[in-house]
């Protein structure tokens, strides 16, 4: 059973343009959303996090936009720059203990 | 502060073999969980130690076992391997001071089974 569904698998976008990655959820139970970013041969990062009490968060470059009546939440990745080419993974979490149960992840190629 | 660091980096293995691995958190963690990566399961989470005691399970058989030393170094096991076990092994520490603490990945050890 896939808790969290994202996608899409696999985006190109221009130097400059906007990335969005989709992800949606099925247990109500998760209260905790990360974004984690990995580049081939490291380990995922976060790069951004939000709960669902709030609909949007931003830091810098990089948006969460949040929609709780639909189980959905979504990762902007704005002005997308080279250096941002990596796998992108959503995840959820509940209130208890620290399992992350993560989306299949996004590869993202940004070209120059 | 140094990062969550995993030995081996890189491991082969015949199949029917055991193999360990070993993590070493960030200094005054004391949560580690575990996490299988694969190109067709993805990011799956094995399971989380926590003062030594297995806090979270995740769905995998019996031949993966884990556990957690007082000075919150885990290793994960597994035995009887299998060519399906071939894997990115990650380990992810975290203070578990409250519900929303970053978990801090380490590189993972590149497990393959022939």
């Amino acid at each position: 059973q896939q808790q969290v569904k994202q996608s899409p698998q696999s985006l190109i976008v221009q130097k400059g343009g906007i990335s969005i990655i989709n992800c949606a959820y099925e247990n109500t139970a998760f209260d905790y959303f990360p974004w984690y970013q990995q580049f081939p041969g490291k380990g995922p990062a976060l790069l951004i996090a939000i709960r669902p009490d709030v609909s949007e968060k931003k830091e810098g470059r990089f948006t969460i936009s949040f929609n709780k009546s639909a189980k959905q939440f979504s990762l902007h990745i704005m002005d997308s720059q080279p250096g941002d080419s990596a796998t992108y993974f959503c995840a959820a979490k509940k209130a208890a203990g620290n399992k992350l149960t993560f989306g299949g992840g996004t590869r993202v190629l940004v070209k120059p | 502060k140094a990062g969550v660091t995993q030995t081996p980096r890189y491991l082969i293995k015949t199949r029917g073999q055991q193999v360990t691995l070993s993590c070493s958190p960030i200094s005054g963690h004391r949560s580690v969980s575990w996490y299988q990566q694969t190109p067709g399961q993805g990011l799956q989470f094995l399971f989380e130690y926590f003062s030594e005691t297995q806090r979270n399970k995740g769905n995998f058989p019996g031949r993966f076992s884990g556990r957690q030393f007082s000075n919150s170094r885990s290793e994960m096991n597994v035995s009887t391997l299998e060519l399906g076990d071939s894997a990115l092994y990650l380990c992810a520490s975290s203070l578990d001071a409250g519900h929303t603490d970053t978990q801090y990945f380490g590189p993972g050890t590149r497990l393959t089974v022939l």
